[in-house]
């Protein structure tokens, strides 16, 4: 079964680091381009990062560029979202998502989600 | 930056068929894509290429675009159908962008 796992959520103060992860099963995932997607409380869903399948290729939001860096490891099959300088805006579910064909034009799988909560 | 429009929300009575716009620049263009969202779940795709459907997702879903408006149609829908659908387009200068959802009931 393919499938995605975040974790690494939680608690972090105005300011701090925090760092997801997801683990993906199931498929191939050196051969996809990955997401991360976030959801506000009681808003939509918003577009954070991608990183292409050998990650040599990455791109950001222009809410998170410089603050937030995606990686990836193809032999642990896991994609990293390292977030620093955070503020409440950051605050929100995070999602990794797989890119269907690398091309950004549809997210196939996602995975059920980590939350980030910042506040003092 | 590229911006994608939906309306808020969209009511529809069960069995009858409910359509979902999403509007922006030169939409006809792009490839768009919709997922629907549940509360406390993940999003799943539910068209891909304006209107092609993931193997899974029943009939009752399709999908067009036109000039600067692409709409998401479920025919006979059913209770479980209500969600928030999503939009989302790849644009050069935004990457990956989503629509600010409409909410089905």
């Amino acid at each position: 079964e393919e499938q995605l796992v975040e974790s690494g959520g939680g608690l972090v103060q105005p300011g701090g680091s925090l760092r997801l992860s997801c683990a993906a099963s199931g498929f191939t995932f050196r051969n996809f381009w990955m997401h991360w997607v976030r959801q506000p409380p009681g808003k939509g869903l918003v577009w954070v990062s991608r990183i292409d399948e050998n990650g040599s290729g990455a791109r950001y939001a222009a809410s998170v560029k410089g603050r937030f860096t995606i990686s990836r490891d193809n032999a642990k099959n896991t994609v990293d979202l390292q977030m620093n300088s955070v503020g409440p805006e950051d605050t929100g579910v995070y999602y990794c998502a797989r890119d269907a064909d690398n091309s950004g034009f549809a997210l196939d799988l996602w995975g059920q989600g980590t939350l980030v909560t910042v506040s003092s | 930056s590229y911006e994608l429009i939906q309306p808020p929300s969209v009511s529809v009575s069960p069995g009858q068929t409910g359509s979902i716009t999403c509007s922006g620049d030169d939409l006809a263009d792009k490839f768009v894509s919709w997922y629907q969202k549940k509360p406390g779940q993940s999003p799943i795709l539910v068209m891909f290429q304006d209107n092609k459907r993931p193997s899974g997702i029943p009939e009752r879903f399709s999908g067009s675009s036109s000039v600067n408006t692409a709409t998401l149609t479920i025919s006979g829908t059913q209770p479980v159908d209500e969600a928030d659908y999503y939009c989302q387009a790849w644009d050069s200068s935004t990457n990956v962008v989503f629509g600010g959802g409409t909410k089905l009931t």
